[in-house]
């Protein structure tokens, strides 16, 4: 248990699908973040929420679209993504956003068909 | 932008060896240098941390040195052992940007064979 929880740990989904990732922390941390984690690349830093506001969109397309109702919870909604999506979506906590240890979760494997 | 290279890709090591894994970046302000493990079906998990102000830092058998004149950072593990075997990666912050955004690097897949 990492104290950061998400569900699902596989998606399979075409490319018209709507779906949603969920994140969980339980560590009583203020930020979230998505990453986004493609083999043979460095993790992509795709959101940031500080205390419920988001204060960092990464220049993400907007098939993605997070939403944070509060501090615990973190979710990535999906909508008509590409094959090139497919790739393992990390949630990460920490205690702010300007605290520097981050503590994942054990992410969604993520492949759109 | 900060921009880290990580060194080497792959690291095959026999049980008892060390490894050294070694890590660049570019803004000479960025003050503050993890590295995290990345076991098989899971997240990465921090292991070891170091600040600027600081050369080295030691945790049994992990240490983190700095050389900031270099601008390069290394992740040694001494007496290597099958369950350090994972996919490492090292980190450093953009900086000025008013939150928590670390540049990762490509990671190293360490194996450490009995």
């Amino acid at each position: 248990e990492t104290g950061v929880t998400q569900t699902p740990r596989h998606l399979v989904m075409g490319m018209t699908n709507k779906k949603s990732l969920k994140c969980e922390q339980h560590l009583g941390h203020n930020a979230m973040y998505w990453y986004k984690q493609s083999a043979k690349k460095p993790l992509e830093l795709m959101f940031v929420y500080n205390f419920k506001e988001q204060t960092e969109n990464n220049s993400v397309p907007s098939r993605f679209s997070p939403e944070c109702p509060n501090s615990s919870h973190l979710f990535l909604h999906l909508h008509t993504l590409q094959p090139e999506d497919s790739a393992l979506y990390l949630c990460a906590s920490s205690r702010g956003a300007t605290n520097e240890k981050l503590f994942f979760g054990s992410g969604t494997q993520l492949s759109v068909l | 932008g900060e921009n880290v290279e990580q060194h080497p890709s792959t690291l095959s090591v026999q049980e008892g060896d060390s490894a050294v894994i070694k890590c660049t970046y570019s803004d000479s302000a960025s003050n503050y240098f993890p590295w995290y493990k990345q076991e098989l079906g899971k997240g990465p998990q921090l292991i070891i941390d170091i600040r600027s102000n600081v050369g080295e830092k030691k945790d049994q058998r992990i240490a983190v040195t700095l050389n900031k004149t270099a601008k390069h950072f290394s992740l040694h593990i001494t007496e290597t052992q099958p369950e350090d075997s994972a996919v490492y990666f090292c980190a450093a912050p953009q900086m000025n940007t008013g939150f928590q955004k670390l540049v990762f690097g490509t990671g190293t897949r360490l194996l450490v064979s009995p």
